[in-house]
């Protein structure tokens, strides 16, 4: 079985701009997790996804914002960008709850200048 | 209070040594604990996973968990090099999420 998937790897941005992330889940996951990882702060938790809706939220301000599609692959977005949002960006997923194990994507490295 | 709470380390041990990584959380009613594994660079990966009290061995890893004393703990047995590293503690929370603490960086010297 393939893993998750994440795109772009890398990504360089200036602040103000905004960025979309994406997310295809193992095959037959349902339930898509997202994460935000910095030294600082550890991982963070963004929101989770399943079956299209957003069944979960972390304390992220609303310029985060995710959404899931009918194949289960999700998607999240970050507008006006700020210096404070580089970081690696991380999706997991696992078959139907966010509590069961999860298993990560590669990450999405995000650059702000 | 921190809801996963870890030793951010480093902790440092010779090769063939026990490695012993703790961790406590606050969620009581937390049913699922995750220990992942992650090297430099790179996203985590799942080294075991414990849902009743007790022991469970996995190779040369060994997860403990005690929910009323709210610990976890994970024993790596016979250290490697190739275990250095930074290991994460994940609790399911009753929130219908997963909680990860800052993890604990691992080093095993040659």
């Amino acid at each position: 079985k393939a893993g998750v998937t994440q795109t772009p790897r890398y990504l360089i941005k200036t602040r103000g701009q905004q960025v979309t992330l994406s997310c295809s889940p193992i095959s037959g996951h349902r339930s898509v997790s997202w994460y935000q990882q910095t030294p600082g702060q550890g991982l963070q938790f963004l929101f989770e996804y399943f079956s299209e809706t957003q069944r979960n939220k972390g304390n992220f301000p609303g310029r985060f914002s995710g959404r899931q599609f009918s194949n289960s692959r999700s998607e999240m977005n970050v507008s006006t960008l700020e210096l404070g949002d580089s970081a690696l960006y991380l999706c997991a997923s696992s078959l139907a709850n966010s509590q069961e194990t999860q298993y990560f994507g590669p990450g999405t490295r995000l650059l702000v200048l | 209070q921190k809801e996963v709470e870890q030793n951010s380390g480093p902790l440092s041990v010779p090769e063939g040594a026990i490695a012993s990584l703790n961790c406590t959380y606050s969620d009581r009613g937390s049913q699922s604990f995750f220990w992942y594994r992650q090297y430099s660079g790179k996203s985590p990966e799942l080294i075991m996973s414990i849902y009743s009290n007790g022991d469970k061995e996995d190779g040369r890893f060994t997860a403990q968990l005690n929910k009323a004393s709210q610990y976890v703990s994970l024993l790596i047995r016979d250290s490697q090099p190739s275990d250095s590293a930074t290991y994460l503690c994940a609790v399911g929370s009753n929130n219908n999420d997963m909680r990860f603490g800052a993890g604990t960086r691992l080093t095993v010297k040659p």
